[in-house]
């Protein structure tokens, strides 16, 4: 099992309506958990970060993490454009080296216009 | 926040020649520091990381290697090129504690031919 997965897409959306990105993790000791952004040809970005169970928002994105499963999720709301690009999960694994985040492969969205 | 400095943005060299990639971090003291490659359309491969001064650890042995001379400095070098080193050098850096982010730096673009 890897240790965080994630599905690689491309994930097509229709531009208005949620994206919904998954990922899941195999290191149940797991502490932080980060989303992050990352636009062709361009380094990643931080969209979200989250610590506790249950959801977080921040504008349009909603993150999600339920670690009795160990899932964590990314929605977008009222998706645009300008979301498409490749959506990776990280996460702060010590059974993995508590020094490093533990990174998945990403998933690539597309919104459609 | 902290801003990461890479230089230089894009690199042509041919197979064979020596690299040398400078990373800088502005905004922060003693932070864990990373090397990434991402090849084309792939995820992120973990290099090389440092907790400290002169401090490294490696994930892939290969022909590169990395120093951190100074606190806020990180440095990935190479003697001789291989086609296979093409690829996305990302810089990043991250606080100590489970819950900080990690912050990435531009970017170095480099092509072996």
């Amino acid at each position: 099992q890897k240790e965080v997965e994630q599905n690689s897409g491309p994930l097509s959306v229709p531009e208005g309506a949620i994206a919904s990105l998954n990922c899941t993790y195999s290191d149940r000791v797991s502490q932080s958990f980060f989303w992050y952004r990352q636009y062709s040809g361009k380094s990643p970005e931080l969209i979200m970060s989250i610590y506790s169970n249950g959801d977080k928002e921040d504008g349009r994105f909603t993150a999600q993490l339920n670690k009795a499963s160990q899932y964590v999720s990314l929605l977008i709301r009222d998706s645009q454009p300008s979301d498409s690009a490749t959506y990776l999960c990280a996460v702060n694994a010590p059974n993995f080296g508590n020094e490093k985040l533990t990174f998945g492969t990403g998933t690539r969205l597309t919104i459609i216009p | 926040s902290q801003t990461i400095h890479q230089w230089p943005a894009t690199l042509v060299q041919p197979v064979g020649s020596p690299l040398s990639l400078e990373c800088t971090v502005e905004g922060t003291s003693n932070p864990n520091l990373y090397w990434y490659r991402q090849a084309a359309g792939r995820g992120l491969q973990l290099l090389f990381y440092s907790v400290g001064i002169g401090q490294i650890s490696s994930e892939v042995p290969q022909n590169l290697s990395a120093s951190r001379p100074q606190d806020r400095q990180f440095i990935l070098s190479s003697k001789k090129l291989l086609l296979s080193d093409s690829g996305f050098y990302l810089c990043a850096s991250r606080g100590l504690l489970a819950t900080d982010t990690q912050y990435f730096g531009p970017g170095t673009r480099l092509t072996v031919l």
